[in-house]
């Protein structure tokens, strides 16, 4: 079965600096998508980034980008010039392409961006 | 406007009386699925769907039923809720083999 594990479940920034969120996961399968999901107070759930395991390349979306290591099976989230309105849960996730076809969370890690 | 479509949004109830959380869906996605959050425990799954009639236990389906009779609609039915339901619950879809999954705006229960 999947597994996804967040080990941090808290941590804080300063406003303008960078953050790092870990995650890893467990898997058999060869192709599956990652995820990071942003849950702001509003409790709305909102994709911030996404990688194909299939691409090497590391996915960026603007202030946001990952670090895929496959063979290590960690995907860390990397927020850069953090901003207060970055202040929310994030959850990592994995999605099963060959298997179950399920889209499987991580416990999240709530970010608090200090002014 | 694509979107999943959750009701209601907050719900307060007693124990062992039934309820039914609906979801919907505009998008004709294939899949849906029912998450429950806790604190401590982020998302865990409790039902998806594949396609019409075509449903499966996730994480934690004791205490749940749901049905797929239409491709947008897949309502969570909680037949004698009890206190340890409360939770906040979240819809989401998702076109067949594409990962990328669109969720509703949740639904804080609460059972007394």
């Amino acid at each position: 079965a999947q597994t996804v594990t967040q080990s941090q479940p808290e941590m804080s920034v300063q406003e303008a600096e960078t953050v790092t969120l870990s995650c890893t996961y467990d898997t058999s399968e060869n192709n599956y998508y990652l995820f990071w999901y942003k849950q702001p107070p509003s409790r709305q759930m909102i994709l911030v980034i996404r990688q194909e395991a299939y691409k090497q390349q590391n996915a960026t979306e603007n202030r946001f980008s990952v670090n895929f290591q496959k063979a290590a099976k960690s995907f860390s989230l990397k927020i850069s010039d953090s901003q207060l309105g970055d202040t929310a849960m994030y959850f990592c996730a994995f999605f099963d392409q060959t298997g179950a076809n399920n889209l499987f969370f991580g416990t999240g890690t709530r970010l608090t961006v200090i002014p | 406007e694509a979107q999943v479509t959750q009701n209601p949004r907050y719900l307060i109830t007693v124990t062992g009386k039934k309820l039914t959380v609906t979801c919907s869906q505009n998008m004709n996605h294939e899949y849906m699925s029912w998450y429950r959050q806790d604190p401590g425990l982020g998302l865990r799954q409790i039902y998806y769907s594949m396609n019409v009639e075509v449903t499966d236990k996730g994480d934690v389906p004791e205490g749940y039923k749901v049905s797929r009779k239409e491709k947008r609609n897949f309502p969570l039915i909680l037949e004698s809720p009890s206190p340890n339901q409360t939770s906040l619950y979240f819809c989401a879809s998702a076109r067949r083999g594409y990962a990328e999954a669109f969720f509703g705006q949740g639904t804080r229960l609460t059972v007394v």
